[in-house]
Parts: structure tokens; sequence; C-alpha cells
């Protein structure tokens, strides 16, 4: 059964700290790694990372995956209030009936104050 | 990015009634949606995989019978709580797959169903 395991699950920070979550998985026939910011609504895509090593950046935030030691870290710099969500980490199997399946970790609830 | 569409985005029901909800990708033809739900302070759990044009495939412990689902377009997906229970209040969301943009899912907006 596929895992996906995320920390910390909360966070609280000030405007203009750095943070990092952590996702770490467990998947049979990985294919792929996705972020996704969630506030009251649905989950709205971030990142997908299918390469070790190399890092996705999106303005103030950036993204790494390790294959090698199955997990990713999402960097929020310089935060603002506005970034304050739960982060969700999700992962996506290969290959016949699983393709698009995706399972979630527990998510990161991030807060940050001004 | 492409869209997608849910509706109701919120609905209240007293128990023993049905509840369908109805998922559109507006701007692609979706050959695969999913369906999700997520309970309070809890990530998103797949309930199923739907194909347009043939059955959809549930997760184990998902009801087939209580939770029905329907892809009979490429670009709406239905899913009906039948006979709904309190417990069966959630946010239920959709996500949606095809065309060019095979490679990614795109999420709707959920629906947050609340049965009295």
């Amino acid at each position: 059964e596929d895992k996906v395991v995320q920390s910390p699950l909360s966070l609280v920070v000030h405007e203009g700290d750095t943070v990092t979550l952590n996702c770490s998985y467990e998947v049979t026939n990985f294919r792929s790694l996705l972020w996704y910011k969630q506030e009251k609504k649905a989950p709205t895509f971030l990142f997908m990372l299918t390469s070790s090593g190399i890092e996705k950046k999106s303005g103030r935030l950036s993204s790494i995956l390790d294959k090698k030691e199955l997990f990713s870290i999402l960097n929020i710099t310089a935060t603002q209030t506005g970034d304050s969500a739960v982060y969700l980490c999700a992962v996506e199997p290969f290959g016949g009936t699983s393709y698009g399946k995706l399972t979630f970790g527990q998510g990161t609830i991030l807060t940050v104050h001004p | 990015g492409a869209v997608v569409s849910q509706h109701p985005s919120r609905v209240i029901c007293k128990s023993g009634t049905s509840v369908k909800i109805e998922c559109r990708s507006l701007d692609f033809q979706a050959t695969t949606m999913f369906w999700y739900r997520q309970f309070p302070k809890q990530s998103l759990m797949l309930m199923a995989t739907s194909n347009e044009g043939s059955k959809a495939t549930y997760e184990q412990g998902v009801e087939k019978d209580k939770f029905l689902i329907n892809h009979a377009s490429l670009t709406l997906s239905t899913l009906t709580v039948t006979s709904a229970h309190p417990e069966d209040s959630s946010f239920y969301i959709c996500s949606a797959r095809g065309g060019v943009l095979y490679n990614e899912q795109f999420f709707g907006p959920g629906t947050r169903l609340t049965v009295l």
C-alpha cells in the first residue's frame, strides 16, 4: 500500500521567515510526487516532480525530490500571510489501473503571522 | 490551466435522502475523473476512479452501491450519495485529467455535504 508522511503537521511562523516542509513516501512503481496548496476549497497545484535533484521554482516557492531517500521538500522563502494554508504532498504510481491514483499525506498546516 | 467545476458547492439534506454531485471539465475532455472525500482536519482520500463510458473502480472500503458514479460523457461525471447518513457528511472533491494536459490532474472546487 502506498504511503505518504508529511512533517511537521503544523507550523507557525512570522512574515519574512523561511519554511521547509517535508514529505517522505513509499510507493510501488513511482511516477511522480506532487505538491498542492489547499486553502478553504480544493487543492491548487504547485509542483510535479519526477526526477531526483532537479529543483523546481515558482516565485518564492521551490521544491526538490530525492528518489534514493524517498523524500521531497517544499521551501517557501520570505513567507507572507497569504501563504497560510494546508500544504499537501501526494504520490502517483505508474501504470495500469493505478495510473493517476494519488495518495495524499496528512498535510502541513502553515500559519504565517504578520 | 484547465478548469473543473462542481455543483452544488454546498448541500444540506435530511438523513435517508440521496444527493447528486456533478463534476464538469469546462475546457477539456476528461477521459478520467477521480472522486475524493476529505473529512475535517484530514487529508484527501481517493474513493473511486471513473473512465468515460466504463464502470467506476472503487477503492477498498468504499461501498459502490452507496456511492454511485456515472461518467457518461467526456465532460461530466456524477457522484450520487444514496440514502445519506450523518456520517457521510464530508467535503467531496473531484479531479479530472485528459486531453493535451493528460499528465496533470485538475481539481474541482469541492462540494460540502451536510446530512442532518
